[in-house]
């Protein structure tokens, strides 16, 4: 799947760095969304965005601050985070309001929090 | 959203196929039902979905019941490359109601 490109693929950061996780799609679609896997556990929703306007944040810590300027870039902004945060963190894309839409996935980063 | 049930894991030998069940007896009627698969390390790829009939690509076959409150994925000639592990949703309508469960861990036999 080459339609939606995360960078870094891996990132390792000390608790205290401020670091930022980019999303690019190239699929023309109008919602873009977060999700955090950690190991062993399901898919975990955190942010959604669509027509560039937040319409969901599932109770996600303030130490993750998602940014989408505009409706083909998403990015997840971090600051002082947890050993618990490390995971990996998912983008996705979709077409949202025009009946079915299937998500497209990034490969995600891998994010080590040391 | 409506929630999805599905076995924890799954065999297959190579070259049979692979019938992966899902029940979702809450799904309401404009809610579609979505298969992905996601191999280790990766994001997950979107395989099919479908509304209330048969679907068919050149990945799988999806088989929806008369009820809509089950539906099975066939990948009808598995190899070792569709070892993964595979997620029914049901939902995704607006756009942020794709909620994934824990899925079935299929792994194909040589």
């Amino acid at each position: 799947e080459t339609g939606v490109t995360q960078t870094p693929r891996h990132l390792v950061m000390g608790m205290t760095n401020k670091k930022s996780l980019k999303c690019e799609q190239h699929l023309g679609h109008n919602a873009m969304y977060w999700y955090k896997q950690s190991a062993k556990k399901p898919l975990e929703l955190m942010f959604v965005y669509s027509l560039e306007e937040r319409v969901e944040n599932n109770s996600v810590p303030s130490r993750f601050s998602p940014e989408c300027p505009n409706s083909s870039h998403l990015f997840l902004h971090l600051h002082t985070l947890q050993p618990e945060d490390s995971a990996l963190y998912l983008c996705a894309s979709s077409h949202a309001g025009t009946g079915s839409s299937p998500l497209h996935f990034g490969n995600g980063t891998r994010l080590t929090v040391t | 959203d409506a929630k999805t049930t599905q076995p924890p894991s799954m065999d297959c030998a190579e070259g049979r196929a692979a019938n992966l069940p899902c029940n979702h007896s809450t799904i309401s009627g404009n809610e579609y039902v979505y298969w992905y698969r996601q191999i280790h390390s990766q994001g997950p790829q979107y395989i099919i979905h479908g509304l209330k009939n048969n679907e068919t690509n050149e990945m799988a076959s999806l088989i929806i019941t008369e009820d809509r409150k089950s539906s099975t994925l066939i990948l009808p000639h598995a190899t070792l490359r569709d070892t993964a592990v595979y997620y029914c949703i049901a939902g995704g309508i607006t756009g942020n109601q794709f909620y994934f469960g824990t899925g079935t861990s299929l792994t194909v036999i040589p």
